[in-house]
């Protein structure tokens, strides 16, 4: 069966410092892979997608960047947080775009 | 631009009350997922609905889809505490899901 692991689980981290959080998939191959952002109290925001190594597409401008280095990883990074950053991100998989998502455990990030 | 839209945002039932949620959606879509998230967890598919009419059980829960209307509601039957969470849909886009901004159920006695 598939699987998703999404870490750290939590991280406080300062403003101005790097990020980099990190998605693996077992059991399936070439998955559709999503990053997603929930502000506190709020929906989900849709931040990257791909759907091959090293394909990636920015649904929303900002400070992040995506990255699909092996087919079963995606790394969400930043040079440098800000503030805004803070929130629950959220890894995602699918076999195909318009199809069922299975999201990750999550990451809470507050930015200090 | 596929726009999703649940009402309503925040539900606050007793148990043993029915309810419904609905969640609309823009465009032209044939699929139309539930989704369910507990405080400070990740989201947990529910239900999956794949065509005009589907209607999918799972214990108090109930979830339809009319593709005509472009609608589907989550309806509870029966309301326990247990079902306190926030409820998401989302249906299919072009590329991608576009989700609704879910529906937070307080279920107290």
């Amino acid at each position: 069966s598939q699987t998703i692991h999404q870490w750290p689980a939590t991280l406080v981290q300062p403003v101005g410092s790097p990020l980099s959080l990190e998605c693996t998939v077992e059991g399936t191959s070439n998955p559709n892979l999503y990053w997603y952002r929930q502000a506190a109290g709020r929906g989900l925001q849709l931040l990257f997608y791909s759907v091959g190594i090293g394909q990636i597409s920015s649904e929303v401008p900002q400070n992040l960047s995506a990255s699909r280095p092996q087919d079963r990883q995606f790394i969400l990074s930043s040079k440098k947080l800000l503030l805004s950053d803070s929130g629950f991100y959220l890894c995602a998989w699918s076999l195909g775009l318009n199809t069922e998502a299975f999201f990750g455990q999550g990451t809470r990030l507050t930015v200090v | 631009e596929l726009k999703v839209e649940q009402n309503p945002l925040f539900l606050s039932m007793q148990e043993e009350k029915n309810y419904t949620i609905y969640c609309n959606y823009s465009t032209t879509s044939d699929r139309l997922y539930w989704y369910r998230q507990d405080p400070g967890k990740s989201l947990e598919s529910l239900f999956v609905l794949l065509s005009n009419g589907a209607v999918k059980q799972e214990g108090r829960l109930m979830a339809s889809l009319d593709t005509k209307a472009r609608l589907s509601t989550l309806h509870i039957t029966a309301a326990v505490h247990d079902l306190s969470a926030t409820y998401f849909c989302a249906a299919s886009g072009y590329s991608t899901l576009t989700f609704g901004k879910g529906t937070m159920l307080l279920v107290s006695p």
